[in-house]
């Protein structure tokens, strides 16, 4: 009963690399989503894709970019990482029934320090 | 836009104490309303929901009550537990396909024995 799988789990990058964060989900759900949590701040999305073939930003999506692979896989690519964007990153996936978006589905996150 | 306000923690409880952690929001339309939870290095769980006014949440022994009226949605447990050491987030989804969360900035709890 695997949800939501994001790997790596740990990652230490210099200012300067580029990584991709990988997420999946089998749970068939349409929406996918990225936050970041950030001591005292809660968790602000990035970058969400409400369907298949669609992506939108949220609320601090610069630095980042992202791809809607297929249904089951939403990436996060970091271009040229940087020091502020250390944190721990959150994939989420949902569903919406016609009326309410149904609880979102965490993975277990991935924890990216920047030197 | 939308917001969520909840109680700036961290809130320090002895085994059994009664708790609640406030919970506001600001939202157009019909929002869905949720709790979760995170237990130190883990991801985040969902406790409990409710999609519309007068909703009661329920699971685990924690409830919470979608108030309309005053725009609330407050955390209450009769009864903590040492095991229930955790962070609460109050969030809030709009009624459009595909809205994403909208989160309080958590609060701590911490319940010792």
């Amino acid at each position: 009963n695997a949800g939501v799988t994001q790997t790596p789990k740990f990652q230490v990058l210099k200012t300067g690399q580029s990584m991709t964060l990988q997420c999946a989900q089998d749970m068939n759900h349409n929406s996918m989503y990225w936050y970041r949590q950030d001591p005292g701040m809660g968790l602000r999305l990035i970058y969400y894709s409400a369907s298949e073939g669609t992506t939108d930003k949220g609320e601090v999506p610069n630095g980042y970019n992202v791809s809607r692979l297929n249904k089951r896989e939403f990436s996060l690519r970091l271009e040229s990482a940087a020091p502020s964007q250390t944190s721990v990153y959150f994939c989420a996936s949902s569903e919406y029934t016609g009326i309410s978006n149904q609880p979102q589905h965490f993975g277990d996150g991935t924890r990216l320090s920047i030197l | 836009g939308d917001s969520v306000t909840q109680m700036e923690g961290p809130v320090t409880l002895s085994e059994e104490a009664f708790l609640t952690i406030n919970c506001t929001y600001t939202a157009t339309g019909y929002p869905s309303l949720f709790w979760y939870v995170q237990y130190p290095g883990e991801g985040l769980q969902l406790l409990l929901k409710a999609t519309k006014a007068d909703d009661k949440g329920s699971n685990k022994g924690f409830e919470a009550t979608y108030r309309k009226e005053t725009t609330s949605f407050h955390l209450e447990k009769g009864s903590v537990q040492v095991s229930d050491s955790a962070v609460y987030f109050c969030a809030l989804s709009g009624d459009q396909a595909g809205t994403a969360l909208i989160f309080g900035k958590g609060t701590t709890l911490s319940v010792s024995s």
